[in-house]
């Protein structure tokens, strides 16, 4: 079976950091993109960042580059998100998520982590 | 950056009837245009890719439609396992944003 297990989520107060996990089974990790998605409570969905097979190309929204860094372990089938610098608004579910191959959009989402933001 | 608009915010419809979903982009996404569901305590769901095509293992009462900055999708029969809040996403390039949901409820 095909699945995202995602970790780490905790509260943390303003300023503070976090490190997510994300553990991949049931297809070969290395052969897809990975992607961060959060949504927020009560709100919509945000792209955060995406990584490509290998990890040489890394891509991140606006608002949170130079904060966030994604990266992956492919000898552990394993997606992170390091989160620095963290405000209110960083509140949210984060999912892991695999891109679909050949189009950029998401085909296997995990169950996600809460991170909670504040004081 | 490209602005998705979902419309309507929700969707009263009764079982059996059909659902028209819309999604609007501020500039043309070409057919980079995909369609996932959310149920509470359920992992999102990909519905439909290039606009048009069902995923895998999507039952054909989902189809999408449109092109440029016009998408459809329509859920033809709903079933009750199909009210759910369904939200399109771009990926015509970076970065990929989404739409604010359609709530799809029971009449």
């Amino acid at each position: 079976e095909v699945q995202l297990v995602a970790s780490g989520g905790t509260l943390v107060q303003p300023g503070g950091s976090l490190r997510l996990s994300c553990v991949a089974s049931g297809f070969t990790f290395n052969k897809y993109w990975m992607n961060w998605v959060r949504q927020a409570p009560g709100k919509g969905l945000e792209w955060v960042a995406n990584i490509k097979q290998d990890g040489s190309e890394k891509y991140y929204v606006d608002s949170m580059k130079g904060r966030f860094t994604i990266s992956r372990d492919n000898a552990k089938n394993s997606l992170y998100l390091q989160m620095n610098s963290l405000r209110a608004e960083d509140t949210a579910v984060y999912y892991c998520a695999r891109d679909l191959p050949g189009a950029s959009c998401v085909d296997v989402w995990g169950q996600g982590t809460t991170v909670t933001v504040s004081s | 950056e490209i602005v998705m608009t979902q419309s309507p915010a929700t969707l009263s419809v009764s079982p059996g009837e059909r659902a028209t979903l819309s999604c609007r982009a501020s500039q043309s996404v070409s057919s980079n245009l995909a369609w996932y569901q959310q149920k509470p305590g359920q992992p999102f769901r990909l519905l439909i890719y290039g606009a048009s095509t069902r995923a895998t293992g999507i039952p054909a009462r989902f189809s999408g439609s449109g092109s440029g900055t016009e998408f459809t999708l329509t859920i033809s029969s709903l079933q009750s396992e199909d009210f759910a809040v369904y939200y399109c996403q771009h990926y015509k390039n970076w970065p990929r944003t989404f739409g604010q949901g359609t709530k799809v409820e029971v009449k």
